[in-house]
């Protein structure tokens, strides 16, 4: 199993451009989740998905958007970039029955806001 | 909003010696979790204790767990440079499955 995968690995934006972060887990995971890490912040939780087509928000959803059409993939969506989002992206899954024991994280997406 | 917070923020020890971290939180939890993280790379999970328990181990890891005053201790024996990261507690408040991660603390293990 490859994990959980996040593409791509770094990104630079300019200021209201928008892009899609990628996440995928081949672990048959139904739960799915989005944090950002800033330094001194520990992770923030942004969306998260407990199953294929059922999203909710976290701590600091504003400016994201994100879809759940299959178990494998969560993409994030960042319609229109600001410098405030300049951050480290990391997608994580758990297992089913275990979504409270334990999370899968993928190795993160570094963003770079304009 | 953190729920947990981590302490020391920074630690530094020669191999050998062994590292002690702790973390608080505010609000009772279903179980707390600890995480290391590489420089550069994703959290991984490294031990899990509930909130009906009080140590639980793991390898050269030893968790504990004090409700009653809501704090949690990761002792690594024996540590190596191997164990430089940066550690952080994460805990599960009631029915909800979101985990809330603390700042996190930086582990420098001189060799």
């Amino acid at each position: 199993n490859a994990g959980v995968t996040q593409t791509p690995k770094f990104q630079v934006l300019k200021t209201g451009q928008s892009m899609t972060l990628q996440c995928a887990q081949d672990m048959n995971h139904e739960y799915m989740s989005w944090y950002r890490q800033d330094p001194g912040m520990g992770l923030r939780l942004i969306h998260y998905s407990v199953g294929a087509g059922i999203t909710d928000q976290g701590e600091v959803p504003n400016g994201y958007n994100v879809s759940r059409s299959t178990t494998e993939d969560f993409p994030l969506r960042l319609l229109s970039a600001a410098p405030s989002q300049t951050s480290v992206y990391f997608c994580a899954s758990s297992p089913p029955g275990r979504t409270q024991e334990t999370q899968y994280f993928g190795p993160g997406t570094r963003l770079l806001v304009l | 909003s953190q729920q947990g917070e981590e302490d020391p923020q920074a630690l530094s020890i020669q191999e050998g010696e062994n590292a002690t971290m702790n973390c608080s939180y505010k609000t009772s939890i279903n179980n707390l979790q600890w995480y290391r993280q590489n420089s550069g790379r994703g959290l991984v999970h490294l031990i899990l204790i509930r909130s009906n328990e009080r140590e639980k181990h793991s390898g050269r890891l030893r968790v504990t767990l004090d409700t009653s005053k809501k704090s949690s201790s990761l002792l690594i024996t024996a540590s190596r440079a191997a164990d430089t990261a940066s550690y952080f507690c994460a805990t599960i408040t009631g029915a909800n499955s979101k985990l809330t991660f603390g700042k996190g603390i930086t582990l420098s293990v001189r060799p």
